[in-house]
């Protein structure tokens, strides 16, 4: 069964350093999403993107906050210069053309010290 | 504003019971519910989703209710499995709307 892939697992980085999480959506899905989750809270929205341009983004996504689509497979989410309360999992999500089910990947644990 | 909320952080159920979790939503714009189920340390995994023209949705041994009259929606498991245990999240969509906006979550403990 097709699934989205995220790499890497876990990423610790220094405060103000730029990190890129990697996602690989499920093939011929047309919609894209990142979420986090803050241990032990809910999980938030950051971003979606479709059609090569970004669609909604909530006030998390700042400009510290960017995501690409490079090529015909990755999606990924960059954060320039990386604070304290980045801390978090990252979730990357997908979707088909039809129906709303967002599929989620197993996620990247960002710690930045 | 718009908010996504459990009535209940934990549920301890026998191995074998029904599981029902609840939830409730304030956006009167929400068109779309989802329910997902997330274990330690892995992804928020689908289960069960519903538009808002059903009231009920029913899966292998999972049932979606969908009360749009008091913006609740609830969760039920039957036959309950230790494979069960996990933290539930209900989650919903505004139409129009790309993001999906999550609960806080229930985590469902089973016991032997």
């Amino acid at each position: 069964e097709p699934e989205v892939t995220q790499t890497p697992s876990h990423q610790v980085t220094q405060m103000g350093q730029e990190v890129i999480l990697r996602c690989v959506p499920i093939s011929n899905h047309l919609y894209f999403y990142w979420y986090r989750q803050i241990l032990g809270q809910k999980v938030e929205f950051l971003v979606s993107f479709y059609n090569n341009e970004i669609s909604e983004k909530s006030e998390i996504f700042d400009d510290q906050f960017s995501v690409e689509r490079p090529d015909g497979s990755n999606f990924t989410l960059k954060i320039r210069s990386t604070k304290l309360e980045d801390s978090a999992m990252y979730f990357c999500a997908s979707r088909g053309g039809v129906g709303e089910t967002q599929y989620f990947g197993p996620g990247t644990r960002l710690l930045v010290l | 504003g718009e908010s996504v909320g459990l009535h209940l952080p934990t549920l301890s159920v026998q191995e074998g019971d029904n599981s029902i979790i609840n939830c409730a939503y304030s956006n009167s714009a929400s068109d779309y519910f989802i329910w997902y189920k997330q274990e330690s340390g892995k992804g928020p995994q689908f289960i069960i989703d519903i538009r808002s023209n059903m009231d009920k949705r029913q899966g292998q041994r999972v049932t979606v209710l969908l009360n749009k009259t008091v913006k609740h929606l609830s969760l039920q498991i039957a036959a309950t499995q230790p494979g069960d245990s996990a933290v539930y999240f209900c989650a919903e969509k505004s139409q129009g709307a790309q993001k999906l906006v999550f609960g806080q979550g229930t985590r469902l403990t089973i016991n032997p």
